[in-house]
């Protein structure tokens, strides 16, 4: 069975900063691209970021460019998003992802985490 | 405003088939695949299209997805009560470097 398990999500002051994580299991992320999608409450899926198999190549939504950082570490299969100077309209639940090339599909998911920015 | 553009809801009643349309631009669906996900109540998205027309295994196929041009549709046919739930179309945009997807569609089955 696939599973990709984020945590690191919680309550964060405007300005904080909070790592995400996301482990998986079943699933070997070296031979993928690996991303992270996000969804403010009662609103619709917007792609934050991804990262290449070696980690050489990074795309960011404009959005979050220079406060957000992907990272990953194919020896503990895992994925990670770095997120500083959080502003309130980052709050979402984060989903982290598997990506076939940086134009495909995303598959697996795993179930997400909350990020709540506010004071 | 989402750059790729779906209608907010659509509804049918069971056994019926419903279609629901993507539109897009030469920069993201005229030249780049469209990939399809559905979000059940309360959970994640999951992969229902992938590559325009693709079923991944295990995905029923009474889902069918097309492209045409620079707009793309997903169909639904023998509608059922769990085929409730969100769809998202999404695709590479060449212009913005990035993944872009719709802004998701509600399905109600009557």
């Amino acid at each position: 069975e696939v599973y990709l398990v984020e945590s690191g999500g919680g309550l964060v002051q405007p300005g904080g900063s909070l790592r995400l994580s996301c482990a998986a299991s079943g699933f070997t992320i070296s031979g993928y691209w690996m991303s992270w999608v996000r969804q403010a409450p009662g609103k619709g899926l917007e792609w934050v970021a991804s990262i290449k198999q070696d980690g050489s190549e990074k795309y960011y939504v404009d959005s979050v460019k220079g406060r957000l950082t992907i990272s990953r570490d194919n020896a503990e299969n895992s994925l990670f998003l770095q997120m500083n100077s959080l502003r309130g309209e980052d709050t979402a639940v984060y989903y982290c992802a598997g990506q076939v090339g940086p134009t495909g599909w995303f598959d697996p998911w795993g179930q997400g985490t909350l990020v709540t920015v506010s004071s | 405003q989402s750059v790729l553009t779906q209608p907010p809801s659509v509804s049918e009643a069971p056994r019926q088939r419903v279609t629901i349309s993507c539109s897009g631009s030469s920069s993201n669906i005229g030249n780049n695949a469209v990939n399809w996900y559905q979000q059940l109540p309360g959970k994640a998205p999951k992969l229902l299209i992938y590559y325009n027309s693709l079923l991944p295994s295990g995905v029923s196929d009474r889902f069918s997805g097309s492209k045409s041009g620079t707009s793309a549709s997903l169909a639904i046919s023998g509608l059922q009560a769990e085929d409730e739930a969100h769809y998202y179309c999404a695709a590479w945009d060449n212009s913005l470097s990035g993944v872009v997807f719709g802004g998701g569609t509600k399905l109600t089955v009557l």
